[in-house]
This record gives structure tokens, C-alpha cells and sequence, in this order.
């Protein structure tokens, strides 16, 4: 069974501070990796995707992936209350999207 | 506005009533696919669909069936719904496979009693 797994926190942290969010994934032929952010009650929204070793920025979202490891992490710099969410990690490879079940992030004001 | 629609958005229903939840997406996306989301498990795959009249089953296909008879609609259907299928579902839209990430629906709470 693939799997994508995620420690589902919670995670708090101070407003202003880094939050980084870490996933793993089990298949080896994943090559397209994504982070989602949802809100509660709401659908998922797509914020960061990656398809190669290292990082990717996006404003205050940073996107890493290690291939060897099979890990996904996301950074969230100056994180703010409205960062509160569920983050869920997603590998994808063909025609299947694995997703985890999701982090939810409390960002304290 | 691009998007993808589902309708309803909370439904009840009673067990053995057969149901259709709609989907339909305005990107001219090829690939649609239909996911649930249950506390603790996460997103789960249906089904999916890389093209007109090209569908195929998820990981968590059992008892619903799907159609795609035109590229921007991908309904959802329940023949015998049973307590079990209680969840919330999302159908989700990318322009080839799921390599380029989704745009989801809004998401439909199905109660099953």
C-alpha cells in the first residue's frame, strides 16, 4: 500500500516564527510532490508543488524534498494567525495522487 | 472564474436510495478525479479520469461508479448507499494527470441513515 504520512499535530507556534511541516512517502516512483492548504470546513487549496531534490520558495513558503530520504518537508517564514490550517502533503506519479492525512497548524498571535 | 462545482452540498439520505453528486469543472481540464475525506484517514481516491470515456478506479472504489460522457462533467454515483459511504467528498480537476496538482470542488457532506 503507498502511503503518505504526516504527524497531525497539532503544531503551534508563535505568530511571526517558522513552522515547518514534514511528510514521508513509501513509492519510490512518486515524482510529483504537493502541499495543500485547508481550512476548516473548506477544500483543500494548492499552495506549493515540487518535482525535483531541494527547495523551491514561493513568498513565505519554502518547499523541500529529498528523494533519497523519501521526505517532503514545507517551511512557513513571518507565519500568521491566518496561517491556521491543515496542511496535507500529497505524492503523485501517473494517473494516483497519495495524500497524507494532514498537519493542522495553530499559529498564536 | 475558474472552478470546479459540486452539487449538492449537504445531502441526507436514507440507505439503499440511489444518489448522483454532480461535478463539473470550466478549465477544459482532461483529468478529474473524485476524492473522500473521513477524520484520521485523510483524502482517499475513488475514482479518476484522464479523458472522455477513460475512467478507472482509486484506491476506495467500492460501491460508487462514475461516468464521463463530456469533458467538463464527472458525476459521482451511489446505486445503494449504506452508513459506510457517510463522509465528505470532493471532486477535484488538473490539466493532464494529478502530476500538476488539483483545483478542488467545494466539497459535498453526504449523511447516509
Amino acid at each position: 500500500q503507498k502511503e503518505v504520512e504526516q504527524n497531525s499535530g497539532p503544531l503551534s507556534v508563535p505568530e511571526g516564527a517558522i513552522a515547518s511541516l514534514n511528510c514521508t512517502y513509501s513509492d519510490r516512483g512518486s515524482q510529483s510532490f504537493f502541499w495543500y492548504r485547508q481550512y476548516s470546513g473548506k477544500s483543500p487549496e494548492l499552495i506549493m508543488s515540487i518535482y525535483s531534490n531541494g527547495d523551491k520558495e514561493d513568498g513565505r513558503f519554502t518547499a523541500q524534498l529529498n528523494k533519497a530520504s523519501q521526505y517532503v518537508s514545507l517551511l512557513i517564514r513571518d507565519s500568521q494567525p491566518s496561517d491556521s490550517a491543515t496542511y496535507l502533503c500529497a505524492g503523485g506519479g501517473g494517473f494516483k495522487t497519495i495524500f497524507g492525512a494532514g498537519t493542522r497548524l495553530f499559529v498564536k498571535a | 472564474e475558474a472552478q470546479v462545482t459540486q452539487n449538492p452540498r449537504y445531502l441526507i439520505t436514507v440507505t439503499g436510495k440511489k444518489l448522483t453528486v454532480t461535478c463539473s469543472q470550466n478549465m477544459n481540464h482532461e483529468y478529474m478525479s473524485w476524492y473522500r475525506q473521513d477524520p484520521g484517514l485523510g483524502l482517499r481516491q475513488i475514482y479518476y479520469s484522464m479523458n472522455v470515456e477513460v475512467t478507472d478506479k482509486g484506491d476506495v472504489p467500492e460501491g460508487y461508479k462514475v461516468s464521463r460522457k463530456e469533458k467538463r462533467n464527472f458525476p459521482l454515483i451511489l446505486e445503494s448507499p449504506s452508513p459506510n459511504q457517510t463522509s465528505l467528498y470532493f471532486c477535484a480537476s488538473s490539466p493532464q494527470t494529478g502530476n500538476y496538482g488539483y483545483t478542488f470542488g467545494s466539497g459535498t457532506r453526504l449523511t447516509v441513515v
